[in-house]
This record gives structure tokens, C-alpha cells and sequence, in this order.
């Protein structure tokens, strides 16, 4: 069946520094493809989404590129704040909503 | 206007009792979900419905009953709730169910004692 890979965490970083989560997928078809955040005590909140091959999604200065030819949408960013503290979850869509277990992601002032 | 709400937010009982989560949304969606996240943030979905139909019923045991009375509502109902049962349990909606992304509540914490 799909399913999505996403490097484990937990990641801690200091402010201003480079982020990139590691997510890798298994689909049958040409799924859609999103990056969702949890910060603590809240909802998934979609972050970013790519419908086909080679779409970049973006929002909030991250970005994840829709890669067909190495299954993989990693996520990034180029300077991380304390307030980008969350966890962070891969997910695909094909005709059911599968993520990743979520990598847990703390920014250090 | 929240788009998806689910309540109560917090639910602690004892074990082998009955409770239910309830969930509206009013972003006109068609399909509705409920995932289950365990301690280590995994999330697992549970159901999946449909204009009202059930399309998606993983393994879950059979002490949970999801109803749809409408396309807007979503509720979760536990018989005998053990201590395994504790999580956070997410209602969510999308508008169909190829391809589209899907809003999520605020989740509702259970706690078995």
C-alpha cells in the first residue's frame, strides 16, 4: 500500500539555522503531497501541499519540491525561528490521507 | 468561525465506561475523517465517511461506532473504553477524498483511568 518515511526526530536547532526534514514515499499512483504542522496543544495545520511532479509548495518560508524520480518531498528552510517549534508531519493523498510519524522539531533562541 | 470543531476538548473516565466525541465542520465538505494519535504523535486513521457513506474502516475494534447524521457531522462513540483507548482523537474534513488536503479540529484528549 502507500505509505510515507519520514526521518526521525527529535531535531533541535538554534535560531536562524537551516532545517531540512527528510520525507520519502511509496504510492501506486500520482499522489498529492503535503507537509502539515502540529505546534504543542493544537491541530494539524496544512503548511504546504504539491499536486504533481515538480511542484514546489511554499508558505511561511518553507518549501518541499515534488520530486517523482526519487519519491521524496523534503522539507526546508532557510532560518528557523523559535516560534517554528512544532512537529511536523509528511502526508500523501491518493484516496486516503497517510502521514509520516512526524518529526518533532525545537528551535533554540 | 472555526471550521471544524469537536468537542468536549478533554474527556477523562474510567475504564468500561461509554463516551462520545462530537464533530461539526462548515466548510461544505463531503468527507469526514477521524484519526487517532497515540503518545508518540503516530496518527492512524480510523474512519473515513462520505457523503454520510463509510468508505474507509480500518482496523479498529468494533467498540468503536462512528455516525454521520449529515454531511457536516461526525461523531465518535466508545463502548467499554479501556486504558489503550487513551489519545488524542482528531476529527477532520476534505473536500472529496482523491487528492485534496484535509482540515483538522482541535482534537479532543481522552484520558482512561
Amino acid at each position: 500500500g502507500n505509505s510515507v518515511t519520514q526521518m526521525e526526530g527529535p531535531v533541535t536547532l538554534s535560531e536562524e539555522a537551516f532545517l531540512t526534514i527528510n520525507c520519502t514515499y511509496t504510492a501506486t499512483g500520482y499522489p498529492s503531497l503535503f507537509w502539515y504542522v502540529q505546534y504543542p496543544g493544537e491541530g494539524l495545520q496544512l503548511l504546504l501541499k504539491a499536486t504533481k511532479a515538480d511542484d514546489k509548495g511554499s508558505n511561511k518560508g518553507f518549501e518541499a519540491t515534488y520530486r517523482k524520480e526519487t519519491t521524496s518531498f523534503h522539507l526546508e528552510k532557510g532560518s528557523v525561528q523559535v516560534s517554528d517549534s512544532a512537529v511536523y508531519f509528511c502526508a500523501l493523498n491518493d484516496y486516503k490521507l497517510s502521514f509520516g510519524a512526524g518529526t518533532t522539531v525545537t528551535v533554540r533562541a | 468561525d472555526t471550521a471544524v470543531s469537536q468537542t468536549p476538548k478533554y474527556l477523562v473516565t474510567q475504564m468500561g465506561n461509554d463516551k462520545s466525541i462530537k464533530c461539526e465542520q462548515n466548510l461544505g465538505h463531503d468527507t469526514m475523517y477521524w484519526y487517532k494519535q497515540d503518545s508518540k504523535k503516530f496518527l492512524k486513521i480510523m474512519f473515513s465517511y462520505n457523503n454520510k457513506e463509510l468508505i474507509i474502516n480500518e482496523t479498529v475494534p468494533n467498540r468503536f461506532s462512528p455516525k454521520s447524521p449529515d454531511k457536516a457531522h461526525l461523531n465518535l462513540h466508545i463502548n467499554s473504553l479501556e486504558l489503550g483507548d487513551s489519545a488524542v482523537y482528531f476529527c477532520a474534513s476534505s473536500l472529496g477524498t482523491v487528492n485534496t488536503e484535509a482540515f483538522f479540529g482541535q482534537g479532543t484528549r481522552l484520558t482512561v483511568v
